[in-house]
């Protein structure tokens, strides 16, 4: 069963503490990977997309990595307003563009 | 910010009711679609388009329909609401790539 799991459920961090998201995946063909954040009572905003093992990409004080199994959102130095939910998601290889989200990381920095 | 409206934002509405959520792009884009999203499971997909008058399910389809009659606007039709189907709906759509512009969501509650 194709499936995406995230961890932890929720972090708590202080300001500035340094830490990793994972999302890890089982699918029968992967297209992609994207991190998604979403405030409360909003709608998910787009952060990255991953297309292939090895790949990063940076936005400020996220960093994204994927491997064949997994992805990692790397945050460095978080300040409060980094809180908010963490969604992954993996765009398979099928007819349309399926999307498989995970249950997502709850993050809050506290200052 | 992608040019996604919803509504209603929020609604309350009977059990056995006929609800319709409506979703209307700006960005002329082909592919609509509708997810919600439910505590303990990510987003998860109800119904997609991908042109006018083109529509097919996801995942979680059933009790549920859709029509899509012109290109800006993609409707999520509750046939006969029940308390299973009280969740939050997002509508998003996706553009040149692959990854999706949500709405802001509509908070439904059946009771």
């Amino acid at each position: 069963e194709d499936q995406v799991t995230q961890s932890p459920e929720a972090l708590r961090l202080q300001e500035g503490e340094s830490s990793s998201l994972n999302c890890s995946y089982t699918v029968s063909g992967l297209r992609g990977l994207f991190w998604y954040r979403q405030d409360p009572g909003k709608g998910p905003e787009f952060l990255f997309t991953l297309y292939s093992a090895g790949e990063e990409k940076e936005k400020e004080r996220l960093k994204a990595t994927l491997t064949k199994k997994e992805s990692f959102l790397h945050i460095t130095a978080p300040k409060p307003e980094d809180s908010a939910t963490y969604l992954c998601a993996v765009l398979m290889k099928t007819s349309y563009d399926k999307v498989i989200f995970g249950p997502g990381t709850s993050l809050s920095v506290i200052p | 910010d992608a040019g996604i409206t919803q509504s209603p934002r929020h609604k309350v509405t009977e059990t056995g009711t006929p609800v319709t959520l409506r979703c209307h792009q700006t960005e002329n884009h082909r592919y609509m679609y509708w997810y919600r999203q439910d505590p303990g499971h990510g987003l998860r997909l109800i119904h997609y388009s991908y042109g006018v008058k083109d529509t097919d399910k996801g995942e979680v389809s059933d009790g549920y329909s859709v029509s899509r009659s012109k290109t800006e606007d993609f409707l999520l039709t509750l046939e006969s609401a029940t308390s299973s189907q009280t969740s939050v709906y997002f509508c998003a759509i996706t553009g040149t790539g692959t990854e999706a512009f949500f709405g802001q969501g509509t908070r439904l509650t059946v009771v």
